[in-house]
């Protein structure tokens, strides 16, 4: 159980395109989801908690207009990097909390990289 | 300084060593604590949960200290197939899901 799936699981592009990668929760339904970001060799850092039916909450430093997030149901959330370019080119890894969950374990997707050119 | 810091690697080691990874937090407010383990080019996977009376799987074992903030893994007996990037998590104050990741430990268990 709580399987999560991204998609696609890499993409390349070219400047000034966007791309959209979705995350989906098979066999739970996620009230909250996060999306985070991962550049070689270094750690995950959260980029935005997205909660079902409601704006997301972006970390600092992190544009909303460029990353934009909707989470329209309790079993997908999208993550759209508008306008890439190549230093938005990484590991976009995202994961779930169950509903209801009575523990705090969030439940990660496989990721998908990024490369624009 | 960092949220969650550890030390990262690499480590290498000969199969059947026993290691130790340490990790240290500055939030006081953080109530839960978690090892992740990332392969290359894949996403983190949960290890274990740490708990303030120490907790064991098999080869696996994890300590939280609270009053020095810090939390360890020790690997017994150590495979190949234990290489990998260990990741110290520490869930945000009360209140939040936001989890904090170290940089990762890497290991390197060698034939």
């Amino acid at each position: 159980g709580a399987v999560v799936s991204q998609h696609p699981s890499w993409v390349i592009c070219k400047s000034g395109t966007s791309v959209k990668i979705e995350c989906r929760s098979l066999d739970f339904q996620a009230t909250t989801m996060f999306w985070y970001r991962q550049f070689p060799k270094q750690s995950l850092m959260l980029m935005a908690t997205s909660n079902e039916g409601s704006k997301a909450t972006y970390e600092q430093g992190v544009e909303k207009d460029k990353f934009l997030i909707n989470h329209a149901s309790l079993t997908l959330s999208t993550l759209t990097v508008t306008s890439a370019h190549p230093e938005d080119s990484s590991f976009y890894i995202c994961s779930a909390i169950g509903a209801g969950s009575s523990t705090d374990t969030q439940y990660f997707g496989p990721g998908t990289r990024l490369t624009v050119l | 300084r960092k949220e969650v810091e550890q030390d990262p690697g690499p480590f290498n080691v000969p199969e059947g060593a026993t290691v130790a990874f340490n990790c240290t937090y500055s939030n006081s407010a953080s109530q839960s604590f978690f090892w992740y383990r990332q392969d290359c080019r894949k996403e983190p996977k949960l290890l274990m949960s740490v708990y303030s009376s120490g907790n064991e799987d098999g080869r696996f074992t994890a300590q939280l200290n609270r009053a020095s903030q810090y939390i360890s893994l020790l690997i017994r007996d150590s495979k190949l197939s234990d290489s990998a990037t260990y990741l110290c998590v520490s869930l945000g104050g009360s209140g939040t899901y936001k989890y904090i990741f170290g940089t990762g430990t890497r290991l390197k268990v060698l034939a």
